[in-house]
C-alpha cells in the first residue's frame, strides 16, 4: 500500500521558471511533512518541512503549499536554476509524541532544469 | 560539526553471504534509523533506535537486523544476502524524537 503518492515522476523546467511537484497521502494520522533532495551519490538532505497547522510555507525560493481536506501537500520551486536538478522526494510522518522516527516516502520525481 | 558517517561506501557481497554495514550519527544524536533505497521501491524504512533499543521495524524480513551500541554507533546486518538486496542503504540521525533527520551518504550494496 503506497500512502504517500507523488507526480510527476519526472519534470523538465527552463531556467527560471516554476517547478511544482505534488504529494498526496491517505493516512490522517500523518503530521510532518518534510522534503528532501538528492543528488547522486548522495544522500536526501532535508529541504523543507512543514505541519498541518499552517497551509503554507515559504523559505527562499522553495514553498510548500498543504491542503489538510485534500490530503495533498506540493513544493514549488520559483526561478528554478540548472543547479536544482536533483531528485526530489517528499515524506510523511506521524509526529504524535515527536515520534516522527519513521518516515513514509513517495517515489521521487527528477527534476531537471535547462540552462 | 561532521554529518552522518556510513562506511562502508560501496561494497560487493556473493549470495549468501552477510554483510554488516557501520554508521556513526551526529554528535549528539541518539536516535538513529535506517532505509533501503532501491530503483523500484524508493526508500523504504528498515528500523529505528534510540537508546540501544529498537523502537520501531519496516516490512522486512527477519534476515536483515540492526542494533546500537551506547556511543549511539549502529550496525545493521543483512544474512543469507539475495540478489534483491543489492541497494544503496541509508543511515539517519536526529537529536530525538520530533527533530529534524539527517541522512548520511549510504552504503552500496551489490549482491552477485
Amino acid at each position: 500500500q503506497q500512502q504517500v503518492k507523488q507526480s510527476p515522476q519526472s519534470l523538465i523546467v527552463q531556467k527560471g521558471g516554476i517547478s511544482i511537484i505534488n504529494c498526496a497521502y491517505e493516512n490522517t494520522a500523518f503530521d510532518y511533512f518534510p522534503w528532501y533532495q538528492q543528488f547522486p551519490g548522495k544522500g536526501p538532505a532535508l529541504l523543507i518541512a512543514i505541519r498541518p497547522d499552517v497551509s503554507e510555507k515559504k523559505e527562499g525560493r522553495f514553498t510548500i503549499s498543504f491542503n489538510k481536506s485534500a490530503k495533498q501537500f506540493s513544493l514549488h520551486i520559483m526561478d528554478s536554476q540548472p543547479g536544482d536538478s536533483a531528485t526530489y522526494f517528499c515524506a510523511a510522518s506521524m509526529g504524535s509524541g515527536g515520534s516522527n522516527y519513521k518516515l513514509t516516502f513517495g517515489k521521487g520525481t527528477l527534476l531537471t532544469v535547462n540552462p | 560539526k561532521a554529518g552522518v558517517t556510513q562506511t562502508p561506501r560501496y561494497l560487493i557481497k556473493t549470495r549468501g553471504q552477510q554483510v554488516t554495514l557501520s554508521c556513526s550519527p551526529i554528535s549528539g544524536h541518539r536516535s538513529v534509523s535506517w532505509y533501503q533505497q532501491t530503483p523500484g521501491q524508493g526508500l523504504q524504512f528498515l528500523f529505528e533506535y534510540f537508546s540501544e533499543t529498537q523502537r520501531n521495524k519496516g516490512n522486512f524480513p527477519g534476515r536483515f537486523s540492526g542494533r546500537q551500541f551506547s556511543n549511539s554507533r549502529s550496525e545493521m546486518n543483512v544474512s543469507t544476502l539475495e540478489l534483491g538486496d543489492s541497494a544503496l542503504y541509508l543511515c539517519a540521525s536526529s537529536r530525538a524524537a520530533g527533530n529534524t533527520i539527517y541522512f548520511g551518504e549510504g552504503s552500496w550494496l551489490t549482491v552477485v
